[in-house]
C-alpha cells in the first residue's frame, strides 16, 4: 500500500500557542485528504478535509494546507487548548480507500 | 442518529480461539471499512465492504481473517485461531455512497492471552 508518514512523532506546545502538525504522503494520485483526531481509548474523529484541487481550507480554529508539489500536508491549530491533546492522523485516499500515517501526539502544556 | 456501533468493546481470547467483532454502520451508510491499530501506531487498512460484497481486501492477512457485510445485520470481522500478534484495536468505519469522510466507531480491543 501507499505510505503516509509524519515528520514529528510528538509535539509539545504551550496552551494558547499555535500548533502545526505535518504530514508527508507518497501517492501523487490521491485526491482527498483528511485530518483525524484520536483521544486515548477512542475512535478517530474527523477534523477537516481537503481535496486535491485546493491548497488551503479553514475550519473553526483549524487550517489545513496542501502542497501537492512536495506532497506535504499540514494541520494548523490556532490558540491550542488542553482539549486538543490527542494523536493526530493524516489520511490520504481516493474514492473509497484511505491510508493513514503513524500519527503525531500533541501535548498541550498548561 | 446513532454513530458507528462496534461490539464488543473489549474481547479476551486464548490462543487458538476465535474472535468475532461486529460493526453496525451509521444509518444510511452502505460502505464499511475495517482498520487495525497496534499501540502507538497508525491505522492499517484491512478491508472495504459493501452490502454482500467485498470490494477490497488487500489489507487482510491471507490466513485466519475474514470479513462479511450481509444484507441484513452488522458487518463481522472474524479471526480464527487467534495468536498473540492479533492483539490490537480493530476499528470499523462507515461512509455513505460516494467520496467523503469515514465515520469511525469506538473500536474493539482484542487481547489474546
Amino acid at each position: 500500500g501507499e505510505s503516509v508518514g509524519l515528520h514529528l512523532p510528538t509535539l509539545s506546545v504551550q496552551e494558547g500557542d499555535n500548533s502545526i502538525i505535518n504530514c508527508a504522503y507518497s501517492n501523487s494520485a490521491s485526491d482527498y485528504f483528511i485530518w483525524y483526531k484520536q483521544e486515548s481509548g477512542k475512535g478517530p474523529q474527523f477534523i477537516i478535509d481537503i481535496r486535491s484541487n485546493m491548497d488551503k481550507r479553514q475550519g473553526q480554529r483549524v487550517t489545513v494546507l496542501l502542497n501537492k508539489t512536495v506532497k506535504h500536508l499540514s494541520l494548523q491549530i490556532a490558540a491550542t487548548q488542553p482539549g486538543d491533546s490527542a494523536v493526530y492522523f493524516c489520511a490520504e485516499g481516493d474514492f473509497n480507500k484511505f491510508y493513514f500515517g503513524s500519527g503525531t501526539k500533541l501535548n498541550v502544556k498548561p | 442518529n446513532a454513530g458507528v456501533m462496534q461490539n464488543p468493546r473489549h474481547l479476551v481470547r486464548r490462543r487458538g480461539q476465535e474472535a468475532r467483532l461486529r460493526c453496525s454502520p451509521m444509518k444510511g451508510h452502505s460502505h464499511v471499512y475495517w482498520y487495525r491499530q497496534l499501540p502507538e501506531e497508525g491505522l492499517k487498512f484491512m478491508v472495504y465492504l459493501q452490502k454482500e460484497n467485498i470490494i477490497d481486501e488487500s489489507g487482510m492477512p491471507k490466513e485466519r481473517f475474514s470479513a462479511e457485510f450481509p444484507k441484513e445485520g452488522p458487518s463481522i470481522l472474524r479471526i480464527q485461531q487467534v495468536v498473540r500478534g492479533d492483539s490490537a484495536a480493530y476499528f470499523c468505519a462507515s461512509s455513505p455512497p460516494g467520496p467523503g469522510e469515514l465515520f469511525f466507531g469506538e473500536g474493539s480491543r482484542l487481547t489474546v492471552l
